[in-house]
């Protein structure tokens, strides 16, 4: 089946510095999606990304969706303590299989030290 | 709008019990499904439906059952609660045929012994 692979599984860093997560699929994707979970709570929708190539962007994050739609990341610039919590992205199978189903990866665990 | 709501928020279950967690949404969405989360696996998609009588098995569908008889509703049931059934439950709605933007319930912990 699909299997959608995020790496870093975890990741430190100081208030200021930079933070990315990657996440590589098994198998084409017609789009992918990133959310976001603060500790104790549930994931929340922050963007999806859906052409070959496409760059976002949301204040200091930036999304990105590979060229052949196998893999996407999120980089966040200049962390602050708001931005902890675990990042997951969530792809769509281009072809076959319900248009709806999404599989999640196992998502970054982002800690930042004031 | 209260969004995605889920009842109870904890449930503690012996070996072998039945219950059900309950999944309401009030933004007339078709679309619900139900994810489990456990540490260091992240979703994983149990059931879903694409309407009101029309559900469809996920990645992990063994031990659970569902059913869609209202827009508003997706219940979820164990019928015989196992260990390897504690984790968290997140049921999530979603309102647009475009993005597939998944709005996501609270949660339910659930743990058996």
């Amino acid at each position: 089946g699909q299997q959608v692979m995020q790496i870093p599984q975890y990741q430190h860093v100081q208030e200021g510095e930079d933070f990315t997560t990657y996440c590589n699929s098994s198998t084409t994707l017609s789009n992918i999606q990133w959310y976001k979970q603060r500790p104790g709570g549930h994931p929340v929708f922050l963007i999806q990304l859906v052409k070959s190539g496409e760059v976002k962007k949301q204040k200091r994050l930036t999304f990105q969706f590979g060229e052949a739609k196998k893999n996407s990341s999120l980089h966040i610039t200049a962390t602050q303590t708001t931005d902890v919590g675990t990042y997951f992205c969530a792809g769509r199978r281009e072809s076959g299989g319900s248009n709806y189903k999404l599989t999640f990866g196992k998502g970054t665990l982002l800690t930042v030290n004031p | 709008n209260a969004g995605v709501t889920q009842t109870p928020k904890f449930q503690v279950l012996k070996t072998g019990q039945s219950m059900t967690l309950q999944c309401a949404q009030d933004m007339n969405h078709e679309y619900m499904s139900w994810y489990r989360q456990d540490p260091g696996m992240g979703l994983r998609l149990i059931h879903y439906s694409v309407g009101a009588g029309i559900t469809d098995q996920g990645e992990v569908p063994n031990g659970y059952n569902v059913s869609r008889s209202t827009t508003e509703d997706f219940p979820l049931r164990l019928l015989s609660a196992a260990p390897s059934q504690t984790s968290v439950y997140f049921c999530a709605s979603t309102r647009d045929r475009v993005t597939y933007e998944q709005y996501f319930g609270p949660g339910t912990r659930l743990t058996v012994t």
